[in-house]
């Protein structure tokens, strides 16, 4: 079976960092990705990593280990607008439809 | 990044009528798009998965006579809701995949079902 975890909520301080870490275990595996959502808007591409390591992309990175069926999205410098759900996803194989994580929805408070 | 397109963003209707919702990809071709709901605080459910020029493959429990997916080309693929009743209002979004299976999602279409 495909299972993604990912904690349901989190609450962080504006200025400060947190860490979103997810967990998977899926049949195949071709790259993670991490998306944003807004309430009421659709989801919008954050990363996308294949390969072991950090990928670093202005105030956001993720990080990603094949071995240990896991990463996280690292945000730092919060600001409130980046209140909003993060969802990880796992590409299986060519084009099948990505496996979603139900989300982690990010509350920052000042 | 590439920019996929939903058309309409917004739509009421009466119970009973059919809904066409067209989701185009702008910049690049996609030969294959997915169709999801979503409703309110709850995750993306996939609905179907459509490949040009060949039949959809949809997932279990969703009514492929209800949700009537065409993709005619590698830049367009249409969802009509045929005779949809109240439980059918919900958020319906479409993502189209490039070659490097990322998947770019359409702004979604706010369906509303009176």
């Amino acid at each position: 079976g495909q299972n993604i975890d990912q904690p349901t909520e989190m609450t962080a301080t504006e200025g400060a960092i947190v860490q979103i870490n997810c967990t998977y275990q899926t049949s195949g595996f071709n790259g993670l990705f991490w998306y944003q959502q807004h309430a009421g808007e659709a989801p919008t591409f954050l990363s996308y990593n294949v390969l072991d390591g950090l990928e670093e992309k202005g105030r956001f990175s993720s990080f990603l280990s094949r071995s240990k069926g896991y990463s996280y999205l690292l945000l730092k410098e919060l600001q409130m607008k980046d209140s909003a759900s993060y969802l990880c996803a796992v590409a299986r194989s060519g084009n099948t439809p990505l496996v979603f994580g139900k989300g982690t929805r990010l509350s920052v408070i000042a | 990044g590439a920019v996929v397109s939903q058309h309409p963003s917004r739509v009421i209707c009466k119970s009973g009528t059919s809904v066409k919702i067209e989701c185009r990809s702008l910049d690049f071709q996609a030969t294959t798009m997915f169709w999801y709901r979503q409703f309110p605080k709850q995750s993306l459910m996939l609905m179907a998965t459509s490949n040009e020029g060949s039949k959809a493959t949809y997932e279990q429990g969703v009514e492929k006579d209800k949700f009537l997916i065409n993709h005619a080309s590698l830049t367009l693929s249409t969802l009509t809701v045929t005779s949809a009743h109240p439980e059918d209002s919900s958020f319906y979004i479409c993502s189209a995949s490039s070659e490097t299976d990322t998947q770019y999602f359409g702004p979604g279409t706010r369906l509303t079902v009176l």
